[in-house]
Protein backbone atom coordinates (compact mmCIF):
# COMPACT_ATOMS: atom_id res chain seq x y z
CA UNK A 1 0.00 0.00 0.00
CA UNK A 2 1.11 3.53 -0.55
CA UNK A 3 1.10 6.47 1.72
CA UNK A 4 3.05 9.67 2.12
CA UNK A 5 3.55 11.59 5.02
CA UNK A 6 3.93 15.31 5.69
CA UNK A 7 5.83 16.67 8.80
CA UNK A 8 4.77 19.68 9.92
CA UNK A 9 1.25 20.66 9.43
CA UNK A 10 2.22 24.82 9.26
CA UNK A 11 5.25 26.10 7.99
CA UNK A 12 6.16 29.88 7.97
CA UNK A 13 8.98 31.69 6.66
CA UNK A 14 9.50 35.01 5.80
CA UNK A 15 9.23 36.79 2.29
CA UNK A 16 12.55 36.06 0.75
CA UNK A 17 13.39 33.12 2.58
CA UNK A 18 14.09 29.31 1.52
CA UNK A 19 10.58 27.29 1.46
CA UNK A 20 11.19 23.70 2.42
CA UNK A 21 8.22 21.32 2.83
CA UNK A 22 8.75 17.34 3.53
CA UNK A 23 7.51 14.55 2.20
CA UNK A 24 7.92 11.21 3.06
CA UNK A 25 6.58 7.91 1.21
CA UNK A 26 5.74 4.76 1.45
CA UNK A 27 5.27 2.34 -1.59
CA UNK A 28 5.88 -1.20 -2.15
CA UNK A 29 6.37 -0.76 -6.01
CA UNK A 30 8.59 2.23 -7.85
CA UNK A 31 6.52 5.44 -7.49
CA UNK A 32 4.76 8.11 -9.14
CA UNK A 33 4.95 11.03 -6.55
CA UNK A 34 3.45 14.65 -7.29
CA UNK A 35 2.99 18.02 -5.13
CA UNK A 36 -0.08 20.29 -5.41
CA UNK A 37 -0.89 23.60 -4.51
CA UNK A 38 -4.52 24.62 -2.91
CA UNK A 39 -5.72 28.22 -2.75
CA UNK A 40 -8.48 29.02 -0.32
CA UNK A 41 -11.18 27.50 -1.87
CA UNK A 42 -10.02 26.32 -4.89
CA UNK A 43 -9.16 22.82 -6.92
CA UNK A 44 -5.63 21.12 -6.29
CA UNK A 45 -3.12 22.47 -8.93
CA UNK A 46 -0.50 20.35 -9.65
CA UNK A 47 2.61 22.04 -9.04
CA UNK A 48 5.57 18.88 -10.41
CA UNK A 49 5.42 15.24 -10.54
CA UNK A 50 8.38 12.36 -10.66
CA UNK A 51 7.68 9.26 -13.08
CA UNK A 52 10.41 8.21 -12.67
CA UNK A 53 13.01 10.49 -15.23
CA UNK A 54 15.29 12.48 -13.68
CA UNK A 55 15.34 12.74 -9.96
CA UNK A 56 15.48 16.42 -10.03
CA UNK A 57 11.80 17.82 -10.51
CA UNK A 58 11.31 21.67 -11.72
CA UNK A 59 7.79 22.82 -11.31
CA UNK A 60 5.64 25.95 -11.88
CA UNK A 61 6.37 29.34 -9.57
CA UNK A 62 9.92 28.12 -9.36
CA UNK A 63 9.35 25.01 -7.12
CA UNK A 64 11.33 21.96 -7.23
CA UNK A 65 11.60 18.83 -5.44
CA UNK A 66 14.34 16.26 -5.55
CA UNK A 67 13.42 12.41 -5.00
CA UNK A 68 15.74 10.38 -3.41
CA UNK A 69 14.92 6.53 -3.03
CA UNK A 70 17.48 6.10 -0.26
CA UNK A 71 15.64 8.14 2.00
CA UNK A 72 11.84 7.65 0.52
CA UNK A 73 11.53 11.59 0.78
CA UNK A 74 10.68 14.11 -1.94
CA UNK A 75 10.78 17.50 -0.31
CA UNK A 76 9.39 20.71 -2.39
CA UNK A 77 11.79 23.79 -1.85
CA UNK A 78 12.03 26.92 -3.57
CA UNK A 79 15.14 29.50 -2.76
CA UNK A 80 12.94 32.68 -2.42
CA UNK A 81 9.62 32.78 -1.11
CA UNK A 82 6.94 35.40 -2.34
CA UNK A 83 3.65 36.32 -0.67
CA UNK A 84 1.35 34.75 -3.35
CA UNK A 85 3.38 31.34 -2.46
CA UNK A 86 0.88 31.29 0.55
CA UNK A 87 -1.28 28.17 0.13
CA UNK A 88 -1.87 24.86 1.43
CA UNK A 89 0.91 22.09 0.08
CA UNK A 90 -0.33 18.31 -0.70
CA UNK A 91 1.76 15.79 -1.56
CA UNK A 92 0.59 12.43 -2.92
CA UNK A 93 2.10 8.74 -4.08
CA UNK A 94 0.59 7.02 -6.61
CA UNK A 95 0.73 3.31 -7.40
CA UNK A 96 1.09 3.20 -11.03
CA UNK A 97 0.73 -0.92 -11.49
CA UNK A 98 -3.32 -0.47 -10.27
CA UNK A 99 -5.57 -0.34 -13.04
CA UNK A 100 -7.03 2.64 -11.42
CA UNK A 101 -4.09 5.09 -10.10
CA UNK A 102 -5.65 6.50 -7.45
CA UNK A 103 -3.54 9.31 -5.55
CA UNK A 104 -2.45 8.64 -1.88
CA UNK A 105 -2.53 12.35 -0.24
CA UNK A 106 -0.83 13.61 2.41
CA UNK A 107 -2.75 15.73 5.09
CA UNK A 108 -1.49 18.97 3.56
CA UNK A 109 1.11 21.65 4.94
CA UNK A 110 -0.27 25.15 5.01
CA UNK A 111 2.22 27.47 4.46
CA UNK A 112 2.51 30.76 5.47
CA UNK A 113 4.71 33.98 3.85
CA UNK A 114 5.67 36.54 6.40
CA UNK A 115 6.06 40.17 4.48
CA UNK B 1 -7.46 20.73 -23.98
CA UNK B 2 -9.27 18.77 -21.40
CA UNK B 3 -11.77 21.01 -18.62
CA UNK B 4 -13.23 19.61 -15.41
CA UNK B 5 -17.15 20.99 -14.48
CA UNK B 6 -18.57 20.97 -11.03
CA UNK B 7 -21.14 22.67 -9.80
CA UNK B 8 -22.48 24.04 -7.89
CA UNK B 9 -19.54 26.27 -5.91
CA UNK B 10 -21.62 26.80 -2.29
CA UNK B 11 -24.26 24.59 -1.42
CA UNK B 12 -25.72 25.06 2.27
CA UNK B 13 -28.23 22.02 3.03
CA UNK B 14 -30.43 20.95 5.85
CA UNK B 15 -29.65 17.43 7.58
CA UNK B 16 -31.82 14.80 6.12
CA UNK B 17 -31.65 16.57 3.00
CA UNK B 18 -30.64 15.08 -0.50
CA UNK B 19 -27.78 16.02 -1.83
CA UNK B 20 -26.55 15.41 -5.52
CA UNK B 21 -23.19 17.23 -6.68
CA UNK B 22 -22.33 16.78 -10.49
CA UNK B 23 -18.96 16.54 -11.99
CA UNK B 24 -18.32 16.73 -16.00
CA UNK B 25 -15.24 16.36 -17.56
CA UNK B 26 -14.46 18.12 -21.49
CA UNK B 27 -11.63 16.55 -24.18
CA UNK B 28 -10.86 13.31 -22.80
CA UNK B 29 -12.40 9.71 -23.31
CA UNK B 30 -12.59 6.95 -20.53
CA UNK B 31 -11.10 9.02 -17.93
CA UNK B 32 -10.51 7.41 -14.71
CA UNK B 33 -12.98 9.51 -11.98
CA UNK B 34 -12.46 10.26 -8.43
CA UNK B 35 -14.87 12.01 -5.37
CA UNK B 36 -12.60 13.74 -3.17
CA UNK B 37 -13.75 15.08 0.29
CA UNK B 38 -11.55 17.67 2.19
CA UNK B 39 -12.74 18.24 5.50
CA UNK B 40 -11.30 21.33 7.47
CA UNK B 41 -8.26 20.99 8.91
CA UNK B 42 -7.84 17.59 7.27
CA UNK B 43 -6.20 16.54 4.03
CA UNK B 44 -7.65 14.54 1.49
CA UNK B 45 -9.72 11.87 1.42
CA UNK B 46 -10.74 9.73 -1.09
CA UNK B 47 -14.42 8.47 -1.11
CA UNK B 48 -15.00 6.90 -4.89
CA UNK B 49 -13.18 6.24 -8.07
CA UNK B 50 -14.83 4.96 -11.35
CA UNK B 51 -12.77 3.42 -14.50
CA UNK B 52 -15.50 2.97 -16.55
CA UNK B 53 -19.06 3.98 -16.89
CA UNK B 54 -21.38 2.12 -13.60
CA UNK B 55 -18.24 0.90 -12.47
CA UNK B 56 -18.19 2.67 -9.35
CA UNK B 57 -15.61 1.46 -6.18
CA UNK B 58 -16.25 3.10 -2.63
CA UNK B 59 -12.93 4.02 -0.36
CA UNK B 60 -15.10 4.14 3.09
CA UNK B 61 -17.99 3.24 4.18
CA UNK B 62 -20.37 6.46 4.42
CA UNK B 63 -23.89 8.34 4.25
CA UNK B 64 -22.63 8.69 0.48
CA UNK B 65 -22.89 7.41 -3.34
CA UNK B 66 -21.67 7.67 -6.58
CA UNK B 67 -22.39 7.05 -10.00
CA UNK B 68 -21.07 7.24 -13.74
CA UNK B 69 -24.30 7.30 -16.09
CA UNK B 70 -22.15 8.53 -18.91
CA UNK B 71 -18.26 8.50 -19.72
CA UNK B 72 -17.53 11.98 -18.59
CA UNK B 73 -20.15 12.23 -15.98
CA UNK B 74 -20.05 11.21 -12.68
CA UNK B 75 -22.42 12.11 -9.74
CA UNK B 76 -21.88 12.31 -5.64
CA UNK B 77 -25.34 11.83 -4.03
CA UNK B 78 -26.58 11.32 -0.79
CA UNK B 79 -30.56 10.38 0.48
CA UNK B 80 -30.21 12.25 3.82
CA UNK B 81 -27.08 14.40 4.53
CA UNK B 82 -25.29 14.08 8.07
CA UNK B 83 -23.81 17.23 9.93
CA UNK B 84 -20.67 14.92 9.07
CA UNK B 85 -21.17 15.32 5.81
CA UNK B 86 -20.22 18.73 5.65
CA UNK B 87 -16.68 19.33 3.82
CA UNK B 88 -15.12 20.33 0.58
CA UNK B 89 -15.59 18.09 -2.14
CA UNK B 90 -13.39 17.57 -4.97
CA UNK B 91 -13.40 15.70 -8.25
CA UNK B 92 -10.88 14.43 -10.21
CA UNK B 93 -9.91 12.69 -13.33
CA UNK B 94 -6.79 11.37 -14.91
CA UNK B 95 -5.84 9.27 -17.78
CA UNK B 96 -5.94 5.54 -17.30
CA UNK B 97 -2.47 3.62 -17.11
CA UNK B 98 -2.72 1.52 -20.52
CA UNK B 99 -2.62 4.58 -22.30
CA UNK B 100 1.55 5.10 -20.99
CA UNK B 101 0.42 8.71 -20.94
CA UNK B 102 0.94 10.99 -17.79
CA UNK B 103 -1.03 9.63 -14.75
CA UNK B 104 -1.62 12.89 -11.91
CA UNK B 105 -5.21 13.51 -11.50
CA UNK B 106 -6.78 17.06 -12.40
CA UNK B 107 -8.72 18.73 -10.56
CA UNK B 108 -12.14 20.71 -10.35
CA UNK B 109 -12.40 23.83 -8.12
CA UNK B 110 -14.74 22.00 -5.10
CA UNK B 111 -17.88 22.57 -3.50
CA UNK B 112 -18.25 23.76 -0.45
CA UNK B 113 -21.13 21.96 1.34
CA UNK B 114 -22.39 22.78 4.70
CA UNK B 115 -25.12 20.90 6.31
CA UNK B 116 -26.99 23.07 8.66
Amino acid sequence: AQSVTQLGSHVSVSEGALVLLRCNYSSSVPPYLFWYVQYPNQGLQLLLKYTSAATLVKGINGFEAEFKKSETSFHLTKPSAHMSDAAEYFCAVSDRWVGANNLFFGTGTRLTVIP
Amino acid sequence: SQTIHQWPATLVQPVGSPLSLECTVEGTSNPNLYWYRQAAGRGLQLLFYSVGIGQISSEVPQNLSASRPQDRQFILSSKKLLLSDSGFYLCAWSVPLQTGMNTEAFFGQGTRLTVV
